[in-house]
């Protein structure tokens, strides 16, 4: 597709259970990168991949967080066991190459709601 | 680390007057450059980039921003505001020599008062 599509819109869990979001990323783009926007408007850079591979991790909570993009099927974000915390929107991108001049391009997110 | 600094995090313009929304970059290495606006409960929207050649960019709905190495800054402007134009506003940059793992200001809301 033309644009970065991002489901569910809203997702709401009780701590403690699992969450999953999903990302597809634009036609032909080979890195998709996961960030998650917090209060007060922060962008947190999570991961980012190169096709199926991990590209970078770093930004990665080592515990609970998890992402896989496999062929032909929609990349994911996986929170097991969500904390309050976890509460934020997750904005997935895409872009052509990891070339720094290459654009982003942003996904509408998925506002994650953790009671 | 590179860091983006955003200068007000709410910035309040009259209707046809000019937007002037800062961003200053810390960088030894003068980074790409980018403004998105991200309208309610959406995504980011790319106004307009900065990579290389000239310095002022022009982007859509009649922004622009310039960047300016001497000074650390890539400020967006826009002659007259429209009501439209309220949104939030993101800096960003991300390593010219590197690959892509952006950073992002804090964000400036931008109010048009009618």
């Amino acid at each position: 597709g033309e644009e970065v599509a991002q489901t569910p819109k809203h997702l709401v869990r009780g701590e403690g259970q699992k969450a999953k979001l999903y990302c597809a990323p634009i036609k032909g783009h080979s890195y998709v990168f996961w960030y998650q926007q917090v209060l007060k408007n922060e962008f947190k850079f999570l991961i980012s991949f190169q096709n199926e591979n991990v590209f970078d991790e770093t930004g990665m909570p080592k515990e609970r967080f998890s992402a896989k993009c496999l062929p032909n099927s929609p990349c994911s974000l996986e929170i097991q066991a969500t904390k309050l915390e976890d509460s934020a929107v997750y904005f997935c991108a895409s872009s052509k190459s990891g070339q720094g001049r290459e654009t982003q391009y942003f996904g509408p997110g998925t506002r994650l709601l953790v009671l | 680390a590179q860091s983006v600094t955003q200068l007000g995090s709410h910035v309040s313009v009259s209707e046809g007057a000019l937007v002037l929304l800062r961003c200053n970059y810390s960088s030894s290495v003068p980074p790409y450059l980018f403004w998105y606006v991200q309208y309610p409960n959406q995504g980011l929207q790319l106004l307009l980039k900065y990579t290389t050649g000239a310095t002022l960019v022009k982007g859509i709905n009649g922004f622009e921003a310039e960047f300016k190495k001497s000074e650390t800054s890539f400020h967006l402007t826009k002659p007259s505001a429209h009501m439209s134009d309220a949104a939030e506003y993101f800096c960003a940059a991300l390593n010219s020599g590197g690959y892509q793992k952006v950073t992002f200001g804090t964000g400036t809301k931008l109010q048009v008062i009618p």
